[in-house]
């Protein structure tokens, strides 16, 4: 079982639909980072959380320590938000490295 | 941006060829990461750096080696390229608190 799970892995919206991506995992952390790729493109940090909730835009983070999950909102989603995002752990270690779930892909059409 | 680069952006080799991936950043940042990004297995840890000559391995580290010699410069290297790291590597560095910022990317594709 993968320590970071997310879903769904594919995802396909039509412009203005509010979307939601989940994140559950199963491993002690320091902090949980949502990050978008967009096709062929590098990878950009959206945002780092470790409690509550965090906003910027049209973007919303939440995270629940107790239930190990988080979810990624999309208000008015735009074609331009077609992208994969990708959840990610910080351990507990002092390595710091992320524990990677495997993405999901948005297609949002207009 | 976090100043990072990498070099090359893609490269093409054969079966059996080294070849070294560089990562470069511009703003003294202590630790650095290599990944690798595969279809289905999402991104993995290969090795890591804490300092100067400090690495570790991660996850996938088997065939792979890693040098810093500068604070600024990590070095992947595949010693004997084979066809199952055709990859698109990623390299990262931690800035503050626990925040990474990645590279933007290199594509190998051994033949």
């Amino acid at each position: 079982k993968n320590e970071v799970e997310q879903s769904p892995q594919n995802l396909t919206a039509q412009e203005g639909e509010f979307i939601t991506i989940n994140c559950s995992y199963s491993v002690g952390i320091s902090a949980l980072h949502w990050l978008q790729q967009h096709p062929g493109g590098g990878i950009v940090s959206l945002f780092m959380l470790s409690s509550g909730k965090k906003k910027h835009g049209r973007l919303i983070a939440t995270i629940n320590i107790q239930e190990k999950h988080s979810s990624l909102h999309i208000t008015a989603s735009h074609p331009r938000d077609s992208a994969v995002y990708i959840c990610a752990v910080t351990g507990g270690g002092s390595q710091g490295n992320l524990i990677f779930g495997k993405g999901t892909k948005l297609s949002v059409k207009p | 941006d976090a100043g990072i680069t990498q070099s090359p952006r893609h490269k093409v080799t054969e079966t059996g060829t080294p070849v070294t991936l560089r990562c470069h950043q511009t703003e003294n940042h202590r630790y650095m990461y290599w990944y690798r990004q595969d279809p289905g297995h999402g991104l993995r840890l290969i090795h890591y750096s804490y300092g100067v000559k400090d690495t570790d391995k991660g996850e996938v580290s088997d065939g792979y080696s890693v040098s810093r010699s500068k604070t600024e410069d990590f070095l992947l290297t595949l010693e004997s390229a084979t066809s199952s790291q055709t990859s698109v590597y990623f390299c990262a560095i931690r800035g503050q608190g626990l925040a990474q910022y990645f590279g933007p990317g290199t594509r190998l594709l051994v033949l």
